[in-house]
């Protein structure tokens, strides 16, 4: 069984300032992919970053870095340039090869302020 | 990528009655997922909606109180049969396009926002 625990429930940050969301996740599979993702009020979800396990490279995308840590099973979220436009939940998630469906974690609420 | 539309966005339902849920996807894919997300929660999973089949239901999630279809490669629907203020909740469909679902990103839908009075 897959798990994935965001243990910030709740992070605020000023405009502008860098803000690292937290993750830690478990599984026994080799091949996995973990991904973030936003959920702002509209409530859509809008895939932020994907990182691939078997890379080490830390993916990044813009304002948005991972700092993925294979061997302690974390993979935290740096925003830079924090926005007002970033404020929302956003999910760590994880996918594993045999299960082919994504198990989320509880969510982590930013809110970025002037 | 893949635009998902679901419908209805936000309904309120008297207890004991049912509500069907769209799913269409305006490209064809390879899964689609029914999740449920409780006030201020995370996403857990209802089911994978399977095309020409039964769906593959989680763990405290039976047929008879959700049953899914999905008749073709872009729509699915999900059911929440005899309702109780509980299902009060988001429902999301969620689709991955062609390729090894693991690695593809997972679309969404905007969800349904049900309550149950």
């Amino acid at each position: 069984a897959q798990t994935v625990t965001q243990s910030q429930p709740e992070m605020s940050v000023q405009e502008a300032e860098t803000v690292t969301l937290s993750c830690t996740y478990d599984t026994s599979e080799n091949n996995y992919y973990l991904f973030w993702y936003k959920q702002p009020p509209s409530r859509q979800m809008i895939l932020v970053i994907r990182q691939e396990a078997y890379k080490q490279q830390n993916a990044t995308e813009n304002r948005f870095s991972v700092n993925f840590q294979k061997a302690a099973k974390s993979f935290s979220l740096k925003i830079s340039d924090s926005q007002l436009g970033d404020t929302a939940m956003y999910f760590c998630a994880l996918n594993t090869g045999t299960a082919s469906k994504l198990t989320f974690g509880t969510g982590t609420r930013l809110q970025v302020t002037l | 990528s893949a635009v998902i539309s679901q419908k209805p966005s936000r309904d309120i339902c008297q207890r004991g009655t049912s509500l069907t849920i769209q799913c269409q996807v305006d490209s064809q894919v390879t899964m689609m997922f029914w999740y449920r997300q409780q006030p201020g929660q995370s996403l857990t999973l209802i089911a994978t909606a399977n095309q020409g089949s039964e769906a593959t239901y989680e763990s405290g999630f039976v047929i008879d109180k959700f049953p899914i279809s999905r008749p073709n490669l872009t729509f699915s629907t999900l059911t929440v049969s005899n309702m109780s203020p509980e299902d009060s909740s988001i429902y999301l469909c969620s689709a991955h396009t062609a390729g090894i679902p693991v690695n593809t990103e997972a679309f969404f839908g905007q969800g349904t926002r049900l309550t149950v009075v």
